[in-house]
């Protein structure tokens, strides 16, 4: 099973500051490593897959890198509708499909 | 446009069944594999099982292999989740997730999700 590590827990941010979230995979997983986005209550929303692509209707102020075991999400200028949990995920090697433990963007 | 709506949660005893349902539209459904997801309370999310467009291919995670069984029914766009023996570790908001290809792994669409609540 592939365990993917996110860094930081928590991130404590201001509005208009940029966000750089961390995730590393116990083993290569190529680039097929995406992000979610989750609001309280709210399901899970696709944001990046394949590591740097932008799913539909994504704004460019996301973007993701990296390959193999070290994968970047950054947000470049934080809006107040950013502030949410962030999760990584791997479909490389699969069953099972294995999510990071997510990141905290706070406020 | 594509919708998820999934149902049938609810309280159950640990030990007792329960059956989930997932009702897809916006898409043509008997081309998609699908998935579930949960997500216990204030954890993170957590892969569980996967069924191919034709119900022929399914995955589970371990701890639920053997107590849990998904399926599908293409002339009704809808997936079920039929839970036994359940435990309390099973606690959790159960969502359905379209998968963009036909067992790509990739979640590319989520219903908002269907409560479990198993009580001992």
């Amino acid at each position: 099973e592939v365990v993917l590590t996110q860094s930081p827990a928590t991130l404590s941010l201001s509005p208009g500051e940029r966000a750089t979230l961390s995730c590393r995979a116990s083993q290569s997983v190529d680039n097929f490593l995406a992000w979610y986005q989750q609001k309280p209550g709210q399901a899970p929303r696709l944001l990046i897959y394949d590591a740097s692509n932008r799913a539909t209707g994504i704004p460019a102020r996301f973007s993701g890198s990296g390959s193999g075991t070290d994968f970047t999400l950054t947000i470049s200028s934080l809006e107040p509708e950013d502030f949410a949990i962030y999760y990584c995920h791997q479909r490389d090697n699969w069953p099972p499909l294995t999510f990071g433990g997510g990141t905290k963007v706070e406020i | 446009q594509v919708q998820l709506v999934e149902s049938g949660g609810g309280v159950v005893q640990a030990g007792r069944s329960l059956r989930l349902s997932c009702a897809a539209s916006g898409f043509t459904f008997k081309t998609y594999g699908v998935h579930w997801v949960r997500q216990a309370p204030g954890k993170g999310l957590e892969w569980v099982t996967f069924i191919s467009n034709d119900g022929n291919i399914k995955y589970y995670i371990d701890s639920v292999k053997g107590r849990f069984t998904i399926s599908r029914d293409n002339s009704r766009n809808t997936v079920y989740l039929e839970m036994s023996s359940l435990r309390p570790e099973d606690t959790a908001v159960y969502f359905c997730a379209k998968d963009h290809d036909n067992g790509s792994g990739e979640f590319d669409y989520w219903g908002q999700g269907t409560l479990v609540t198993v009580s001992s």
